[in-house]
């Protein structure tokens, strides 16, 4: 079975690191776009960071610069290094796989996970 | 303020069609990338709806069908049912910065009468 299990939210202050974790089973991280998407609470979604399978990294600007997207291709595990945290980044973190095709301006999320939630406070 | 521009809420009685719209720009649904929808069931997680503008994944009922035309989307659900009471997301994708960019609507809020 296809499953994305997210770990790692929690309380933190401001100015403070957090890394989420996301095990992948069923298929194989590295071989997919991965991404990570959150929701503050009572908002809508908002894309937040994409690893290509060939390595590649990008991020939305309300992170770049504070947050850092990885995997750990032995674990099949997706990562998200969490820096400077300020109280808007407040939200359930989800991990989702993107669909596969030869244009990535195409690609939707064929897979999520239930999410983690990081609260930002003092 | 969300990049695709959803009505927040709507509402329809059991057994009615709704539609959800879905209003891009030239930088994202006019500049043809493609639309997908996801349902977002109370306290749960996104699920994939609607992709490619108007295919069902497998298990999606045909109540649910998705269009586009020109800048904007829709998702039509006939035959309500009260369990389709749910949060609605649109999704495509945005050119307008430099890196990629994938974007959502603000999500609408369906209630079953």
């Amino acid at each position: 079975e296809v499953q994305l299990v997210e770990s790692g939210g929690g309380l933190v202050q401001p100015g403070g690191s957090l890394r989420l974790s996301c095990a992948a089973s069923g298929f194989t991280v590295s071989s997919n776009y991965m991404s990570w998407v959150r929701q503050a609470p009572g908002k809508g979604l908002e894309w937040v960071s994409v690893i290509y399978s060939g390595g590649s990294t990008y991020y939305a600007d309300s992170v770049k610069g504070r947050f850092t997207i990885s995997r750990d291709n032995s674990k099949n595990t997706l990562y998200l290094q969490m820096n400077s945290l300020r109280a808007e980044d407040t939200a359930v973190y989800y991990c989702a796989r993107f669909s596969s095709g030869p244009y990535y301006y195409y690609y939707y999320m064929d897979v999520w996970g239930k999410g983690t939630t990081v609260t930002v406070s003092s | 303020q969300s990049v695709l521009t959803q009505p927040p809420s709507v509402s329809g009685a059991p057994g009615q069609r709704v539609t959800i719209s879905c209003t891009g720009s030239s930088s994202n649904i006019g500049a043809g990338y493609d639309v997908h929808w996801y349902q977002q069931l109370p306290g749960t997680a996104p699920k994939l709806l609607i992709y490619g503008n108007s295919n069902r994944p497998s298990g999606v009922p045909d109540r649910f069908s998705g269009s586009k035309s020109g800048t904007s989307a829709s998702l039509a659900i006939t035959g309500l049912q009260a369990e389709d009471e749910a949060d609605y997301y649109c999704q495509s994708y945005d050119s307008s910065l430099s890196g990629p960019n994938w974007v959502f609507g603000g999500g609408t809020k369906l209630t079953v009468l």
